[in-house]
């Protein structure tokens, strides 16, 4: 129940194309869903984030939409770049609680 | 911009040694986490710390593991006796408060068990 189930593993993406990442979760009791972003070597990174009370939350080229009644989450970047090329993580944290559960991260290629 | 910091950046060490990982949070910070990263998989949740107390820890973080605010800009992680499957990055992580959501991370230290 406290998982957070990512999908695709890894994501080959034209420049300019959509990137579009999934995650679905079981605990109820999550209400804050970010994303990272890690560069090899790097830390992660807080892209952008979402609390269940919306559907989409917008931020330059990064968007999360929101099904909470499906329990999913997404990531999509717009007119994707090669320097979006790294590793994407969601994660979710339960209202009460302090640790961030994450997804098994993505890989995103975006090829020039 | 204010950002985590953590040393060493490598760090290797013999089976059975303790070692000790430092980090320096966000100065106007109050919530601070461990988390580790093993090569190519997830990032894993430790512990949280607020007040000078832990506030959460996982099953990970079980009696070979402590942290400490030892003044009032360091914290620390210690391992007391590591074993091979500690080698792993450790990442530490601020928030403002228990109440802000977002966290921040630092850009981890390798711990190299051998």
């Amino acid at each position: 129940q406290q998982q957070v189930k990512q999908s695709p593993q890894s994501l080959i993406v034209q420049k300019g194309g959509i990137s579009i990442i999934n995650c679905a979760y079981e605990n109820t009791a999550f209400d804050y869903f970010p994303w990272y972003q890690q560069f090899p070597g790097k830390g992660p990174a807080l892209l952008i984030a979402i609390r269940p009370d919306v559907s989409e939350k917008k931020e330059g080229r990064f968007t999360i939409s929101f099904n909470k009644s499906a329990k999913q989450f997404s990531l999509h970047i717009m007119d994707s770049q090669p320097g979006d090329s790294a590793t994407y993580f969601c994660a979710a944290r339960s209202a009460g609680g302090t640790a961030l559960i994450f997804g098994k991260g993505t890989t995103l290629s975006v090829s020039s | 911009e204010p950002e985590v910091t953590q040393t060493p950046s490598h760090q290797v060490t013999q089976m059975g040694q303790e070692v000790i990982l430092r980090c320096v949070p966000i100065s106007n910070h109050l919530y601070f986490y461990w988390y580790r990263q093993i090569l190519g998989q997830k990032v894993e949740f430790l512990v949280s710390f607020y007040n000078n107390e832990i506030s959460e820890k996982s099953e990970i973080f079980d009696d070979q593991f402590s942290v400490e605010r030892p003044d009032g800009s360091n914290f620390t992680l210690k391992i007391r006796s590591t074993k091979l499957e500690d080698s792993a990055m450790y990442f530490c992580a601020s928030s403002v408060d228990r109440t802000s959501y977002e966290q921040y991370f630092g850009p981890g230290t390798r711990l190299t068990v051998t």
